[in-house]
């Protein structure tokens, strides 16, 4: 089975300060990694997912996040943080094949002005 | 990119009633689709997966009776709480995943439910 341990609950910063949310994983075979971001009251959007290849991963609204095997870590970073970016953040994973996510508890992130 | 509709998005009912909510998937046809559910201030927890045209298989503590399954179409997943009671009262958010497809799954906007 595969498990997410998401370190941090909660993530004040400041706008326009660097941000790094961690993500660690758990699994006995490859997975595909995922972050999402989910609004209040909303579903989620995918904000980047690592498959293979290269293991620093560009997504949307400049985040990235890099893939360390040895670490078992996919940490999502974001060098310059706005308002905007206040939400929780999900990292998943799954196995290869048609399976379903498992999620991290999810960190929200404060974005304070 | 694709999309996923839930409805409705919230929905308030009676306790003792049964809540129908549907799920589409409006420009790509899904073969899977799951079902999930989320306490305030938590994580996704796994309700279901859905494959069209056969069974739901349900995770471990998810009474199937009570959270009847439909995925009659490539296009349609229903998830009915049937003879809700406030403890139901919570957020389910669906995903589908495109057929053939073997990486990516999109969410629809989520529905709450709150039974009085």
């Amino acid at each position: 089975a595969q498990s997410v341990t998401q370190l941090d609950s909660q993530v004040p910063v400041f706008e326009e300060a660097p941000v790094e949310l961690r993500c660690n994983y758990s699994s006995s075979v490859s997975v595909y990694l995922f972050w999402y971001v989910q609004y209040p009251n909303q579903g989620l959007q995918l904000l980047l997912k690592y498959l293979s290849g290269s293991t620093l991963v560009k997504g949307i609204n400049g985040f990235e996040a890099e893939f360390n095997k040895s670490q078992t870590s996919f940490h999502l970073r974001k060098p310059s943080v706005h308002i905007s970016d206040t939400a929780e953040y999900f990292c998943a994973v799954r196995r290869l094949g048609n399976t379903p996510l498992v999620f991290g508890k999810g960190t929200r992130l404060s974005v304070i002005a | 990119g694709a999309v996923v509709s839930q409805h409705p998005s919230r929905v308030i009912c009676k306790s003792g009633t049964s809540v129908k909510i549907e799920c589409r998937s409006l420009d790509f046809q899904a073969t899977t689709m799951f079902w999930y559910r989320q306490f305030p201030k938590q994580s996704l927890m796994l309700m279901a997966t859905s494959n069209e045209g056969s069974k739901a298989t349900y995770e471990q503590g998810v009474e199937k009776d009570k959270f009847l399954i439909n995925h009659a179409s490539l296009t349609l997943s229903t998830l009915t709480v049937t003879s809700a009671h406030p403890e139901d009262s919570s957020f389910y958010i669906c995903s589908a995943r495109r057929e053939g497809s073997n990486t990516e799954a999109f969410f629809g906007q989520g529905t709450r439910l709150t039974v009085v």
